[in-house]
Parts: C-alpha cells; sequence; structure tokens
C-alpha cells in the first residue's frame, strides 16, 4: 500500500526565511511525486511534480528515494507563500493519487 | 468557466437521504476523479472514470456510487446518508488519466448530513 506522512499539521515561518515542508512516502516501486497547494478560497492546484523537475514560485523538490522523502524547499518565504500544502503521490499500478495530511505553511510579516 | 465545476456549492440534508453531486471535467479532459475531505480522513481518493469507463477504485462506500456519462460528465450518488458523510467532495480531472497527469479540482461540494 502506498503512504505519505507529512509530520507538521501547522508551520509558520517569518517572511524571507528559508521553508522545508516534509513530506516521505511509502511505496516499494517508482512513484510518481507532487506537491498540490491551496491558497486561501482558492481550488487546489498542481505547485510542482518530480516528473518536471521545475522550480515554480521558488519553490523545489527533491526525491530521495534512499530516504523515501519529497521535500518542499524555498530559500526565502514571502506572505503570498502562506497556504496549505500537500504532499501526494500515484503509481502507475495503485492508479491513484494518495495525498498526505497536509501542511499549513503561514508565513509571517 | 472551462475550468473543473461542481454543483451544487453547498448540501443539507438528513441522514438516510441521497443526494447526487455532480462534475464537470475541464474541456478536453477524459478523466474524471472522485475525492472525499473530511476533518479526521484527509483527502482522500473514491474513484476514477476514463472516457466512461471505470478506471480505478479507493475508499468508496458500498453506498457511493458514480458514473461517467458520454458528455464526460460525472456524478456522484450517495445514498442511506450517515451524519459522518458530512464532508467535502471534491471532483478533479485530468487529459488522460495517465498516474503522472497534473490533476484540475473542482472548487468542491460542501455535503452536511443532519
Amino acid at each position: 500500500a502506498q503512504r505519505v506522512t507529512q509530520p507538521e499539521k501547522l508551520l509558520s515561518v517569518f517572511k524571507g526565511a528559508p521553508v522545508e515542508l516534509k513530506c516521505n512516502y511509502s511505496y516499494s516501486g517508482s512513484p510518481e511525486l507532487f506537491w498540490y497547494v491551496q491558497y486561501s478560497r482558492q481550488r487546489l492546484q498542481l505547485l510542482l511534480r518530480h516528473i518536471s523537475r521545475e522550480s515554480i514560485k521558488g519553490f523545489t523538490a527533491d526525491l530521495n528515494k534512499g530516504e523515501t522523502s519529497f521535500h518542499l524547499k524555498k530559500p526565502f518565504a514571502q506572505e503570498e507563500d502562506s497556504a496549505m500544502y500537500y504532499c501526494a503521490l500515484n503509481s502507475g499500478s495503485a492508479r491513484q493519487l494518495t495525498f498526505g495530511s497536509g501542511t499549513q505553511l503561514t508565513v509571517l510579516p | 468557466d472551462s475550468g473543473v465545476t461542481q454543483t451544487p456549492k453547498h448540501l443539507i440534508t438528513a441522514t438516510g437521504q441521497r443526494v447526487t453531486l455532480r462534475c464537470s471535467p475541464r474541456s478536453g479532459d477524459l478523466s474524471v476523479y472522485w475525492y472525499q475531505q473530511s476533518l479526521d480522513q484527509g483527502l482522500q481518493f473514491l474513484i476514477q472514470y476514463y472516457n466512461g469507463e471505470e478506471r480505478a477504485k479507493g475508499n468508496i462506500l458500498e453506498r457511493f456510487s458514480a458514473q461517467q456519462f458520454p458528455d464526460l460528465h460525472s456524478e456522484l450518488n450517495l445514498s442511506s446518508l450517515e451524519l459522518g458523510d458530512s464532508a467535502l467532495y471534491f471532483c478533479a480531472s485530468s487529459e488522460a488519466g495517465y498516474y503522472a497527469d497534473e490533476q484540475f479540482f473542482g472548487p468542491g461540494t460542501r455535503l452536511t448530513v443532519l
């Protein structure tokens, strides 16, 4: 079974500080990993995915298969980054997106 | 709105009743997914349809069923409702239903069972 763990329910950082949102997964094959974000009063939307290896809005995430992690990082947090962040995993065999419980990020001025 | 649409926005009903939630995918998307988001369970995958056919099933109760119509809109039917079914129900769509596809989410339907 595939599982995604986001250990921090709430995370607060000051503007300009680095931020790291943790995500660990359990799956023995080759999963596809995603970060989805939900800003206040907006829809859940894709932030970035492992397969694209992009940097979106200054965020990056590296897949570490040894540690089974896909942490989301940004070197300098902005107030507009305040949102709920969900890590998610999908696999060809399971054919379903499994979400973590989410981390509410608050960037303080 | 060319994005995913869901109706109704809010639904209040009583235990034992049956409701139907509707979802229209983005134009061109063939795959539709349903999710349930509750406070204690988080965001849980229920079921996926691709071009009218069921493709994947998650934690969907037997009291719940879904279908995707020829015009690609989908309906989620919830019957014999219980208090614990109160949740936010999201629909998402993707182009092809490939596991690495980006899923585009609708605004959700908030169901309250009294």
